[in-house]
């Protein structure tokens, strides 16, 4: 399977549990991104990584919410202390950089994540 | 006011139907757009890029219009298959901001 990959698939956890997912994507692509997906919107964006570099994060990552890419290859997204506002489905996405145009990503199937 | 805004939908419309989505898009700097595909509970995928000139793949057809910031994806013939939400993206230049709309359901019906 060449396609992003994201692990876990779902998430249960109780309301001040740490949680981390893990996201492996399309080998040749060297951006990585984080979104988040609540029901009834689009995906808002986290964070985005080319190749080992942290180059932008939204306002939406909290200090409670920590991503890293450490060898440029597979990212982590860490959720620390976690809240009920926190459940929603965490995207991961990647896709080539262009210079000057935007190429479409390729999305993982997602992990949902539910506090409890 | 959000940056990217659709038609909040839902459509409903018969099998064979002509249905048109519009976006519209707050930022001048933004500098390539698309159409994605969301089916229930699942991830977004890639439907179209959309192009000054206009583009057609099968029987859908994207436009934008940069002088007034707006966008369209236009699908004939509906199917069944086609029921899912449509989401337009905007990605500001670089390609690494992008915005997505919060989608416009489509429900297709025999």
């Amino acid at each position: 399977d060449t396609g992003v990959s994201q692990n876990p698939r779902h998430k249960i956890t109780k309301r001040g549990q740490n949680v981390t997912f893990r996201c492996d994507p399309i080998s040749e692509h060297n951006r990585l991104y984080w979104y988040r997906q609540t029901l009834g919107q689009g995906p808002e964006f986290l964070t985005y990584f080319q190749n080992e570099a942290q180059l932008e994060k939204s306002r939406l990552l909290s200090d409670r919410f920590s991503a890293e890419r450490p060898k440029g290859s597979f990212s982590t997204l860490e959720i620390q202390r976690t809240e009920q506002g926190d459940s929603a489905m965490y995207l991961c996405a990647s896709s080539l950089a262009g210079r000057f145009v935007g190429y479409g990503y390729t999305f993982g199937s997602g992990t949902r994540l539910t506090v409890v | 006011r959000k940056e990217v805004e659709q038609d909040p939908g839902p459509f409903n419309v018969p099998e064979g139907a002509t249905v048109a989505f519009n976006c519209t898009y707050s930022n001048s700097a933004s500098q390539s757009f698309f159409w994605y595909r969301q089916d229930c509970r699942k991830e977004p995928k890639l439907l179209m890029s959309v192009y000054s000139s206009g583009n057609e793949d099968g029987r859908f057809t994207a436009q934008l219009n940069r002088a007034s910031q707006y966008i369209s994806l236009l699908i004939r013939d509906s199917k069944l298959s086609d029921s899912a939400t449509y989401l337009c993206v905007v990605t500001h230049t670089g390609g690494f901001k992008t915005i997505f709309g919060a989608g416009t359901r489509l429900f297709v019906k025999a």
